[in-house]
């Protein structure tokens, strides 16, 4: 199948760190991807890691990726109330032609509370 | 441009009318994907286009659902005879080459009545 899974709902205290669970299905995605998507905006590409990499750091976030269990993970370190948002896990998949398809995961709600 | 952008924001049409989005994409992006944000749905994969061909037509929902594109820069979604059912945010993405990461439009919120 292609269901990409996440959490609804995440709450956390601002200054505290999040992580946003995920797990895909596509054992030959190359690539995997973090978008957060704030209230009436379209899809912001937050980072991505490349599927031969187990770890990515990008200044408060961090990328986990254990393919063996298909699970990704992102990690926002030092959270604010900026970073209240929907993250959008997505796998990338071959299409004809050579295009790529992105299946993305119902969403994860982060909600920082101060 | 600096981004992806779409026309219109927002888009209420009565049942059984046609309409046309448009996305316009990051200049030079050779890429160009259609996505439709719906409660319930989440986002779903509608139709890509390289330069303009759009060699996966497998995601349009059905036959009232057509896109082209254009000097392989902007293209069109056209739902004919909407349904409620088609009410949904629809999502423009382009992307440098095939394979590439892809950026997003901030969508047309459509709105059949």
């Amino acid at each position: 199948g292609e269901d990409v899974e996440q959490s609804l709902f995440l709450s956390v205290r601002e200054g505290d760190s999040s992580v946003i669970n995920c797990t895909y299905t596509d054992s030959s995605s190359t690539y995997l991807y973090w978008y957060k998507q704030e209230p009436g905006a379209g899809l912001q590409l937050l980072t991505y890691i490349f599927s031969n990499m187990d770890m990515k750091q990008d200044q408060r976030l961090t990328v986990l990726l254990n393919k063996k269990d298909k699970h990704l993970s992102l990690r926002i370190a030092d959270t604010q109330t900026g970073d209240s948002a929907i993250y959008f896990c997505a796998e990338s998949m071959s299409l004809t032609g050579g295009g790529n398809k992105l299946t993305f995961g119902t969403g994860t709600q982060l909600k920082v509370e101060l | 441009g600096a981004g992806v952008s779409q026309s219109p924001s927002n888009k209420v049409t009565e049942k059984g009318k046609d309409v046309e989005l448009r996305c316009d994409p990051i200049s030079g992006h050779t890429a160009l994907y259609w996505y439709r944000q719906s409660l319930g749905q989440g986002l779903e994969f509608l139709i890509y286009f390289q330069g303009n061909s759009a060699p996966d037509k497998s995601g349009l929902p059905s036959d009232r659902f057509s896109a082209e594109r254009t000097g392989g820069s902007v293209s069109t979604l056209t739902i004919q005879r909407t349904q409620q059912e088609d009410s949904a945010v629809y999502l423009c993405a382009s992307s440098l080459a095939l394979g590439e990461k892809l950026f997003f439009g901030s969508g047309t919120q459509l709105s059949v009545l």
